[in-house]
């Protein structure tokens, strides 16, 4: 039973451009949510962050916006560089429970030139 | 660079053999998490430990055990190995497990594989 989702596995866009990678969620007890980013060979990096009470945070480039009543979140990166292109991961983090993040699948995203 | 150093990057081994893997949290970390990152299964919390005790437990086998020293570095034994425990073992750290406060930074990974 997968509790965070990433339904599309690959994104293809082109510099300049906007990015928006997508989340889904099905576990209520999730009140902080995490976006990593994975280049081959290298540790996950940390990105950006957003808890349960905040429905949208800035960083740079990177914001997160998070819909609860929809369960989903959202990763923007605006404007979108090739030094973007890597695997994206988000991430959920319960109530209380020890903080263990539960990943998504990924979603691979490419910026082309 | 995150400033979390786990050895080895690769281990190849057979299968029944046992094996270590190390971790160094970033300086000031009280926090480790082991993740395994398998082709079909993602990135999967195995273990948590605080200042030296166990706090949280994922999915992780019998055949697998962690612990936590005094200096605050953490090893992951397995043992028994199988060719399905061949994936990329993360160790994560971050400082004080709270509400609001759960940014994980992780090492490079160690590289397993079992023939």
């Amino acid at each position: 039973d997968q509790q965070v989702k990433q339904n599309s596995p690959s994104l293809s866009v082109q510099e300049g451009r906007i990015s928006i990678l997508n989340c889904d969620y099905t576990n209520s007890m999730f009140d902080y949510f995490l976006w990593y980013k994975k280049y081959p060979a290298e540790g996950p990096t940390f990105l950006i962050s957003i808890s349960s009470i905040k429905d949208k945070n800035e960083d740079g480039r990177f914001t997160v916006f998070l819909n609860k009543s929809a369960k989903h979140l959202s990763l923007h990166i605006v404007p979108s560089q090739p030094g973007d292109s890597a695997v994206y991961f988000c991430a959920a983090s319960p109530l209380g429970a020890g903080n263990m993040l539960t990943f998504g699948g990924g979603t691979r995203l490419m910026v082309k030139p | 660079d995150s400033g979390v150093t786990q050895t080895p990057k690769h281990l190849i081994t057979a299968t029944g053999q046992r094996v270590t893997l190390r971790c160094s949290p970033r300086s000031g970390d009280l926090s480790v998490y082991w993740y395994q990152q398998s082709l079909d299964q993602g990135l999967q919390f195995l273990i948590q430990y605080y200042n030296g005790e166990e706090r949280a437990k994922g999915n992780i086998l019998e055949r697998f055990s962690a612990q936590q020293f005094p200096d605050l570095h953490s090893e992951l034994n397995l043992s028994s190995l199988e060719l399905g425990d061949s994936a990329l073992y993360f160790c994560a750290s971050s400082a004080h497990p709270g509400r609001g406060n759960n940014e994980q930074f992780f090492g490079p990974g160690t590289r397993l594989t079992v023939l």
